[in-house]
């Protein structure tokens, strides 16, 4: 079964502060990504990478960076954290083009 | 890029009952339609996905239809049970290249009363 490990459950930070998010999976697949979920808003796509050291933009970006050095694993970087970027943060991984997401469990960050 | 829209935010039935949730896309190229069901505090699943060389799939009481030339898909449950109540969401994406990424729509919390 495929595993997609969230470094945190639960994360409080203050506003300016550099938030790391990591997220690693253990099935060799080529594909990342970083959602935000929040209510009534869905899931709404951050940043995505489909190999190593690899990005891509997704729908909301602004405020955030990637970084994936290793293919196992997908870094998300608040460069500045902003109370409008408390939020639940969803990574999951996929094999290939058109395949099932595989979601981690997810962070709650909350910015203070 | 690609738009997806669904419908209804909520829905409420009875135990038994069938349930329906809808969804519209906007990229005439996309080809790719999963449905994932989230319970409360846990992560999204995928229960079921459609390939747009098909109209249709079941499987058990699940079953996804897709309408390629109106661009809507649908997601149908039938003798819904309490543990069917979720949030539930659709996605649409393209195949192929490296540009591969899913588009969600916002949810649809489904409520199954005893």
């Amino acid at each position: 079964d495929v595993k997609v490990t969230q470094s945190s459950r639960y994360l409080v930070k203050r506003t300016g502060e550099k938030v790391f998010l990591e997220c690693v999976q253990d099935m060799d697949h080529e594909n990342m990504f970083w959602y935000r979920q929040d209510p009534g808003l869905g899931l709404r796509l951050i940043y995505f990478s489909y190999d190593v050291k690899m990005k891509e933009k997704g729908d909301i970006p602004e405020g955030y960076s990637v970084s994936r050095e290793k293919k196992e694993r997908f870094s998300l970087i608040l460069e500045s954290a902003s109370t409008n970027q408390t939020s639940m943060y969803l990574c999951a991984s996929s094999w290939g083009s058109a395949s099932p997401l595989h979601f981690g469990n997810g962070t709650r960050l909350t910015v203070t | 890029g690609e738009n997806v829209e669904q419908h209804p935010s909520t829905l409420s039935v009875q135990e038994g009952d069938s349930a329906v949730i809808k969804c519209t896309y906007s990229d005439s190229a996309s080809n790719y339609f999963p449905w994932y069901k989230q319970e409360l505090g846990k992560r999204p699943q995928l229960i079921i996905d459609i390939r747009s060389n098909v109209g249709e799939k079941k499987d058990q009481r699940i079953a996804v239809t897709l309408n390629k030339t109106a661009k809507h898909f649908s997601l149908h449950i039938t003798e819904t049970q309490p543990e069917d109540s979720a949030v539930y969401f659709c996605a649409a994406s393209r195949s192929g290249g490296s540009n591969y990424k899913l588009t969600f729509g916002k949810g649809t919390l489904l409520t199954v009363n005893p």
